[in-house]
């Protein structure tokens, strides 16, 4: 399984773009970047994800880098209602998702 | 609404007591599982299943079991429940297949076993 790291919690304006890095240099050529997040104890919500294209839906947009070894979560319009953890979860060979740690996105009025 | 339910959503209970958690999904998915998460642990899959009458381990099971009878339900059964099963439990569903499926998580069960 592909080793994530993502920094333990980061801080946004609300109405500014929130940028969420995650390093997954181990990530296998077949496995896909998943995000989730979690808001204060509830089920985790998913967000997006992506293989090798840049993905944009209408949550968020994710930029992987050409090697894979790193992607980006863009949330372009912060709110506090985005305040949450975020994981970043590479997979997609089996339906079991890896919870890391994630990163706490406080985003600030 | 495509959602996964969970019941109780609090339970306080004594050692010993035996006590099932429900789940059900209405989204006609394959694959649903169990997770259990506890401060600076994360979130950890106790059980999943494929399809009905297909289950498997997950990372802890010990002290769990699980049935999957009908498509929508997966139960999670605690036979003998002890204080360290005191944790949230979320349960969660999605279509089987490779790389292109998103889980739905349902809204939590928070456990405490005194």
């Amino acid at each position: 399984d592909a080793k994530t790291t993502q920094p333990p919690s980061m801080d946004c304006a609300e109405g500014r773009a929130a940028n969420l890095p995650c390093n997954h240099s181990t990530i296998s050529g077949n496995e896909y970047v998943y995000w989730y997040r979690q808001i204060h104890s509830q089920g985790p919500q998913y967000i997006i994800h992506g293989l090798k294209n840049n993905e944009t839906n209408e949550m968020a947009s994710l930029i992987i880098t050409e090697d894979r070894k790193s992607s980006t979560l863009i949330l372009p319009h912060a709110t506090l209602r985005d305040t949450a953890v975020y994981y970043c979860i590479p997979g997609g060979a089996t339906n079991k998702l890896i919870f890391g740690t994630g990163t706490l996105l406080a985003v600030q009025p | 609404e495509a959602q996964v339910t969970q019941n109780p959503r609090y339970l306080i209970t004594v050692t010993g007591k035996k006590l099932t958690v429900t789940c059900s999904q209405n989204m006609n998915h394959e694959y649903m599982s169990w997770y259990r998460q506890d401060p600076g642990l994360g979130l950890r899959q106790i059980y999943y299943s494929m399809n009905v009458e297909v289950t498997d381990k997950g990372d802890v099971p010990e002290g769990y079991k699980v049935s999957r009878k009908e498509k929508r339900n997966f139960p999670l059964i605690l036979e003998s429940p002890s204080p360290n099963q005191t944790s949230l439990y979320f349960c969660a569903s999605s279509t089987l297949g490779t790389g292109t499926y998103e889980q739905y998580f349902g809204p939590g069960t928070r456990l405490t076993v005194t």
